[in-house]
């Protein structure tokens, strides 16, 4: 069974320090991972996946996020955090075997001006 | 750029009600599914819904729930006699028909059982 976990329930730091949110998976078979954001009261939006290829991807809004197969993680980053970054954010994991995203349990990302 | 479009934005029930929650995925996409999420907290997993058949249900997803495509353009989610836990946010969410690809979400029903 597919599962991800997300260690941290909040990450917090100053605006203009870069970011991190954490990411670990556990699927059967190829891992597609994905990265979705939730502002308040709002639906989850995406941010970027990594399917194949380069283990760096680029999203959208400056992210990016590191595959590491070894260690079995998928951790978001940004260089240069904003205070508009503040939100949820999701990790979602889909294999190759199953078509439904399992969502990790979230992280409160809050940029401190 | 398409959208996914959830109706009603916000629904109040009464207990041992029956809801019907409506959802317009992206025209073009294949799979469906709706996730629910209480308090802020985790999305979960409902159901996926695949060539006019439940492909994928999770133990949330017990007979009280059931979903339909009944037009070919919208895809519901009934829930029968609701329950005060049944109050959360659902999202209904498409995607194209290829797995590598993500999920559109729509902006989400507010579910509350009073």
């Amino acid at each position: 069974a597919q599962s991800v976990a997300q260690p941290e329930d909040q990450v917090n730091v100053a605006e203009g320090n870069p970011l991190t949110v954490k990411c670990t998976y556990s699927v059967s078979g190829n891992p597609y991972l994905f990265w979705y954001v939730q502002y308040p009261n709002r639906g989850l939006q995406f941010l970027l996946k990594y399917i194949t290829g380069d283990n760096l991807v680029k999203g959208s809004y400056g992210f990016e996020a590191e595959f590491n197969k070894s260690q079995t993680s998928f951790h978001l980053k940004k260089p240069s955090a904003l205070v508009s970054d503040s939100a949820l954010y999701f990790c979602a994991v889909r294999d190759n075997y199953g078509q439904n995203f399992v969502f990790g349990p979230g992280t409160r990302l809050s940029v401190l001006p | 750029e398409p959208e996914v479009t959830q109706t009603p934005s916000h629904q109040v029930t009464q207990m041992g009600q029956e809801v019907i929650l409506r959802c317009v995925p992206i025209s073009n996409h294949l799979y469906f599914y709706w996730y629910r999420q209480i308090l802020g907290q985790k999305v979960e997993f409902l159901v996926s819904f695949y060539n006019n058949e439940i492909s994928e249900k999770s133990e949330i997803f017990d007979d009280q729930f059931s979903v339909e495509r009944p037009d070919g353009s919208n895809f519901t989610l009934k829930i029968r006699s609701t329950k005060l836990e049944d109050s959360a946010m659902y999202f209904c969410a498409s995607s194209p028909q290829t797995l590598n690809t993500e999920a559109f979400f729509g902006q989400g029903t507010r579910l509350t059982v009073v």
